[in-house]
């Protein structure tokens, strides 16, 4: 199975900061990486899919990219409503695998 | 507004069975391959179970296989997931999600799950 690692497992930030979240994966997946933002008592909300694109209705501060098999999800201003647990999936093949989360608080 | 609502979720023993249903509106749901995700508590996200809009493809996550069965009415706009042999485990609160695409899809809808505990 593929494995997706994501960095950090959590940290903490200020309000207009640069947040980079980053997930690796274990072996070649192309582009078929999504983000996911997951708030207690939701379902997960689609943030990014095919590695860099933003998903509906999703706010232009997200911005997702790739470098060989590591993969980026950049907030550029961050807001008090973007903190949650952001997930990272792989889509290449079943089964579809999940990064471990970052979680993302505000300092 | 597509919109997915899950149930059939509830407390059971172990060993015993349930069935979750997921009703899909807004869309096209026999155009739609679909997958069951869940979520332990305090765990991450772990996809189950996998169906394509036909039927024809079916696959299962290996902690799942032999025991969960899934599948679709598409005249009923309708998702399944079929639990048997349930144990301690498997208690999580289980997510249904459309696939945007026919191969290599990702999740573009999800439901608010629906949510399983299995203890004596």
């Amino acid at each position: 199975d593929i494995q997706l690692t994501q960095s950090p497992s959590s940290m903490s930030a200020s309000l207009g900061d640069r947040v980079s979240l980053t997930c690796q994966s274990s072996q070649g997946i192309g582009n078929y990486l999504s983000w996911y933002q997951h708030k207690p008592g939701k379902p997960p909300k689609p943030m990014i899919y095919y590695a860099t694109n933003l998903a509906d209705g999703v706010p232009s501060r997200f911005s997702g990219s790739r470098s060989g098999s590591d993969y980026s999800l950049t907030i550029s201003s961050l807001e008090s409503e973007d903190t949650a647990i952001y997930y990272c999936l792989q889509y290449d093949e079943y089964p579809y695998t999940f990064g471990a989360g970052t979680k993302l608080e505000l300092k | 507004e597509v919109q997915l609502v899950e149930s059939g979720g509830g407390l059971v023993q172990p060993g015993r069975s349930l069935k979750l249903s997921c009703v899909a509106s807004g869309f096209t749901f026999s155009n739609y391959g679909m997958n069951w995700i869940r979520q332990a508590p305090g765990k991450g996200l772990e996809w189950v179970a996998y169906i394509s809009s036909g039927s024809s493809y079916i696959y299962y996550a290996e902690t799942v296989k032999g025991r969960f069965t899934i599948s679709r009415d598409n005249a009923k706009n309708t998702l399944y997931l079929q639990m048997t042999s349930l144990r301690s485990e498997d208690t999580a609160l289980y997510y249904c999600a459309r696939l945007r695409g026919t191969t290599r899809a990702h999740m573009d809808a999800w439901g608010q799950g629906a949510s399983v505990t299995v203890s004596s």
